[in-house]
């Protein structure tokens, strides 16, 4: 697709389940990141991906969240155990080479996730 | 934890008016971003400024960068309504894997 999708687009969960956030970046993109936005918190860096591999992972807030990424392109946020703070909208973007280069970074519309 | 200050928090202006949201931050940086944001969703790129750079426009948007006061602003002029948004900045820094901090962004209402 030409811009950086996420799915899906709004989950209501129960407290104690488990929940998988699905990112599809720009194709060729090597670098692609997630980030959390709550009211409390505004808008958080979780995790960051060069390929395949999570160089810098420092803004999980627990180890009940975990990211992966296959192929280079397509990654899955999972959280594990969910709390009601974990109620958040989680972003995705991407971007052409990552690495601490200046360069934009291409946001999708969001997972808007509701914990009850 | 979010890197500066968005100066106002809310700005309410009417149509063709101009438009001016600043930014703090705190650490050393490479460049400094500026988005959109509509309704909660996803963010729209609106111009990168690099730290060598003081100032940069896009079509009605400009962007000033004052490395030594650590400080940025967005001036948008001739508003619309549709300028309508919250406006975030967010920086990044040489040496580390490119995640943008961001700043706790101003809401931006423009009247017909």
């Amino acid at each position: 697709g030409a811009g950086v999708s996420q799915s899906p687009s709004n989950k209501v969960t129960e407290k104690g389940k488990d929940v998988e956030l699905r990112c599809d970046p720009i194709s060729g993109h090597t670098a692609l990141y997630w980030y959390r936005q709550s009211l409390g918190q505004g808008l958080e860096f979780l995790i960051y991906f060069q390929g395949n591999s999570a160089p810098d992972k420092s803004g999980l807030p627990s180890d009940r969240f975990s990211a992966e990424r296959t192929g280079g392109s397509v990654s899955t946020l999972t959280i594990q155990r969910t709390q009601q703070e974990d109620s958040a909208v989680y972003l995705c973007a991407s971007s052409l080479a990552g690495g601490g280069w200046p360069e934009t970074q291409y946001f999708g519309p969001g997972t808007r996730l509701l914990v009850l | 934890s979010q890197q500066g200050e968005e100066d106002p928090q809310a700005l309410s202006i009417q149509e063709g008016e101009n438009a001016t949201m600043n930014c703090s931050y705190k650490t050393s940086i490479n460049n400094l971003q500026w988005y959109r944001q509509n309704s909660g969703r996803g963010l729209v790129h609106l111009i990168l400024i690099r730290s060598n750079e003081r100032e940069k426009h896009s079509g009605r948007l400009r962007v000033t960068l004052d490395t030594s006061k650590k400080s940025s602003s967005l001036l948008i002029t001739a508003s619309r309504a549709a300028d309508t948004a919250s406006y975030f900045c967010a920086t990044g820094s040489t040496g580390n894997t490119g995640k943008l901090i961001f700043g706790q962004g101003t809401t931006l209402q423009v009247k017909p």
